[in-house]
């Protein structure tokens, strides 16, 4: 699996875009990228994931750059429940299911 | 559909114990992973299945630590005997294999090894 890097912490004001980069400079053709988040004491929860055009559902917006070594995940409207520690994963997702690596992640703090 | 279910949600036992943390995975899924979680080493996968069958356990720490899935609904991760750096939160999670397919986590388990 490609390694990604991402910052340590970042914070939001709640009602603001939350935009949360990742850099995955030695991904693979055929690495997508995926996007869980954290929240305390819970088990982390999928969030969205994309190969190479940008993707879009309920819960954020990614946005891939066209080299494919970096991105970010947007969170349109941050609220005091997207509070967590999001993970930023290139994996191929194929063949057995995803067997991911998880790095140290981005503690977002959204503040009222 | 419940979600994965984890049990117990925590486990107290004095070291030298055995312990066995549960799993149920989503029904229809067929890829089954046990993770550990703890605050140095951050979230590290353990060991994977593919339609029951263990694909990589690589990530298993030492002989301690045994997992089986004896049918596609329930597996079990076992520790004997236990040791207090075993403590942590164990997640089991499921997918479906194939493509771009997303993994759904359990609750986790808290083990707690005094």
């Amino acid at each position: 699996d490609a390694k990604t890097t991402q910052p340590p912490s970042m914070d939001c004001a709640e009602g603001r875009a939350a935009n949360l980069p990742c850099n995955h400079s030695t991904i693979s053709g055929n690495e997508y990228v995926y996007w869980y988040r954290q929240i305390h004491s819970q088990g982390p929860q999928y969030i969205i994931h994309g190969l190479k055009n940008n993707e879009t559902n309920e819960m954020a917006s990614l946005i891939i750059t066209e080299d494919r070594k970096s991105s970010t995940l947007i969170l349109p409207h941050a609220t005091l429940r997207d509070t967590a520690v999001y993970y930023c994963i290139a994996d191929p997702g194929i063949n057995y299911g995803q067997n991911f690596v998880f790095g140290p992640g981005t503690r977002l703090s959204v503040l009222p | 559909d419940a979600g994965v279910i984890q049990s117990p949600r925590h486990e107290v036992t004095e070291m030298g114990q055995e312990v066995t943390l549960r799993c149920k995975p989503i029904s229809g899924h067929n890829s089954l992973f046990w993770y550990r979680q703890t605050m140095m080493r951050g979230l590290e996968l353990l060991i994977y299945f593919n339609n029951n069958v263990p694909i990589d356990d690589s990530g298993m720490p030492e002989d301690r630590f045994s997992a089986k899935m004896p049918n596609a609904s329930f597996s079990t991760l076992k520790i004997q005997p236990s040791e207090p750096r075993d403590s942590a939160v164990y997640f089991c999670a499921s997918s479906l294999t194939g493509g771009n397919t997303e993994a759904f986590f359990g609750q986790g388990t808290r083990l707690t090894v005094v």
